[in-house]
Formats: C-alpha cells, structure tokens, sequence
C-alpha cells in the first residue's frame, strides 16, 4: 500500500537547488509529511516534516500544496555530500513509519 | 545524548544459530522501531513499540523473529533459528512521540552463512 511516489533517480548541479517531489494523493488530516536521508549505507538522517504550511530548517524547505496531495523538498544549495536516497513518509496517526524507495539524488560537480 | 545505540556494528553466524540485535534508544522517547533493510525490499518496518507496548507487529517475517522492549532503555530483536536470507542491515529507531522525528542509529549488518 504505497502512500507516496517518488521519482527514483534525480541529478542536480553543484551550488544550485534540489527540488524533489512527492505525491502522497491519499494522505488524511491528521497525518504529517516527512523528509529523510540516508547517506551511503549510514541509518536514514531526519530532514524535515509538515502538516499544513510550509516549513523550513537549516537543512532545507518543504513545501506542500493547499490541497496536501503533493510536496517538494527544497535542498537551496546542493553539495556533493547532499548525495543520497531521500524518502518522503506520510506518518499516520498511529505511529507507524514505512518507508517507500526513495528517490536517489546525485549532485555533480 | 549519545543517540541510538545499536550493538553489535557487525554479525557473522552460521545458518541456524540464535542471533539477537540489541538497541538503547535516546533516553525520554518513547517510541521505538526496527527496521530491516536488503538491496532487494529496501527498508522494511519489522515492529515498533509505544511506552514499551508492542503496536504493530505485522512486519515481523515470521515466527522465527521475536523483539521484546522490557524497559525504556532496552530492545532486543532476536532470530531463532537464523538462515541466510535474514542477512540485511537491521536499524533501530527512537522518537519522542508520534509527530516528532525519529532517530536512526547506525545500525547492525547481519551476514547468515
């Protein structure tokens, strides 16, 4: 039961912005959305997470539509260590945290 | 705080031993995951605990892998007997609560041989 697409491979440039993209069209109103990363074979690294606005943190922005069927997580300033499989989760209520396949981003010089 | 602490880092055992996978989450969560995660299924949730209680077992393989949580600072997930294919790297996570994020530690590599 797949409650997020992501596209699996993205390339960005060096220096410029990473836009990645969600669909989560099933999610309910009670059910946050959130970003991780895992770099390399290291445990998944918390991004970000949003209800309703727009978030930002010192990592990156999320922004997710009015209608919260889709998001885009915004890395401003892509490096070459922002390369790695990043997962959107849509958390339910009850806690629960699945994972999906991610989308794997690779920053070039 | 020294974050999720998973032991050991690296696990070698022959088909059809007993292996156990421990874990001490960040002291004040009170959710706990674990995680299995191969080439072929990715990141699969096996169990997750709230205040100590198992919520949802589902993604337990099967009847040979068994987790228990019996206090706050302490889980185990065990494979009794193990076989090759449980080979994987097994993570275990903490969150304060259910809107709060969640903390990976670095999990353990399993190899069945």
């Amino acid at each position: 039961d797949a409650k997020t697409t992501q596209p699996p491979s993205m390339d960005c440039a060096e220096g410029r912005a990473a836009n990645l993209p969600c669909n989560h069209s099933t999610i309910s109103g009670n059910e946050y959305v959130y970003w991780y990363r895992q770099i390399h074979s290291q445990g998944p690294q918390y991004i970000i997470h949003g209800l309703k606005n727009n978030e930002t943190n010192e990592m990156a922005s999320l922004i997710i539509t009015e209608d919260r069927k889709s998001s885009t997580l915004i890395l401003p300033h892509a490096t070459l260590r922002d390369t790695a499989v990043y997962y959107c989760i849509v958390r339910p209520a009850h806690n629960d945290m699945r994972f999906g396949a991610g989308t794997r981003l690779t920053v070039k010089p | 705080d020294a974050g999720v602490i998973q032991s050991p880092r690296h696990e070698v055992t022959e088909m059809g031993q007993e292996v156990t996978l421990r874990c001490k989450p960040i002291s004040g969560h009170n959710s706990l995951f674990w995680y299995r995660q191969t080439m072929m299924r990715g990141l699969e949730l096996l169990i997750y605990f709230n205040n100590n209680v198992p919520i949802d077992d589902s993604g337990m393989p099967e009847d040979r892998f068994s987790a228990k949580m019996p206090n706050a600072s302490f889980s185990t997930l065990k494979i009794q007997p193990s076989e090759p294919r449980d080979s994987a790297v097994y993570f275990c996570a903490s969150s304060l609560d259910r809107v709060t994020e969640a903390f990976f530690g670095q999990g353990t590599r399993l190899t069945v041989v």
